[in-house]
């Protein structure tokens, strides 16, 4: 069945350190992709999307292009800020899915200043 | 900017004690989802609406758990009785479709369960 990878956290980084938090996804056709966001103690923020290949999402600085080559959506900031430290998760949804989404296990960040 | 709304956001019981969950979606959203998360998981989905009908609830425990979405808008998560292994943020997400059909989900902010 369809499968979302994340890599293992926790991340930790200084501020304006580069982050990029590896996504690779295992479907048949050609997903829609996301990355979501949790700060502690809330719910999820949609943070940005992608629905077909080579299609860059992007939002507060964060990046992922939907790579069909790797099946890959990357997220990628060129400069943390202390205020990005939060769980990172990535999602694909496949036509097929009956409007659920594939979820990954989550990443953790911690950005320190 | 429209929200999805939950309430409460905190809730403490007792177990073998009752409790309810309730989630006002984005208006026009047809699709609503309750999830579970543990503390350091991923969210894990219980149960999916399409308008008032049950689309997938293959995960929710119904034993003990419950939900309803009578009229097709707000919704309703319970559980009775209450576990300890309940303790968790149980959070309610909606969805339009999206633009061209991507389903991207739109969450509240998460009713954090504890039972004692």
């Amino acid at each position: 069945g369809d499968s979302v990878t994340q890599m293992e956290g926790p991340v930790t980084l200084s501020e304006e350190a580069f982050l990029t938090i590896n996504c690779t996804y295992t479907a048949t056709g050609y997903p829609s992709l996301f990355w979501y966001v949790q700060y502690p103690g809330e719910g999820l923020q949609l943070l940005l999307k992608a629905t077909k290949a080579d299609d860059k999402g992007s939002n507060k600085g964060f990046e992922a292009t939907y790579r069909k080559e790797t099946t890959s959506f990357h997220l990628e900031k060129g400069s943390v800020q202390v205020s990005d430290s939060a769980v990172y998760f990535c999602a694909a949804h496949n036509a097929g899915n009956n409007r659920k989404l594939i979820w990954g296990l989550g990443t953790s960040l911690a950005v320190n200043p | 900017e429209a929200e999805v709304a939950q309430s409460p956001r905190y809730k403490i019981t007792e177990k073998s004690q009752a409790v309810a969950f309730w989630c006002d979606p984005i208006s026009g959203h047809a699709t609503l989802y309750w999830y579970r998360q543990i503390l350091g998981q991923g969210p894990e989905l219980l149960v999916q609406f399409q308008d008032e009908s049950v689309v997938d609830d293959s995960q929710l425990p119904k034993d003990r758990f419950s939900a309803e979405r009578l009229k097709g808008v707000d919704s309703t998560l319970k559980i009775q009785p209450a576990e300890l292994g309940d303790s968790a943020m149980y959070l309610c997400a909606s969805s339009s479709g999206g633009t061209g059909g991507t389903y991207e989900q739109y969450f509240g902010p998460g009713t954090r369960l504890t039972v004692t």
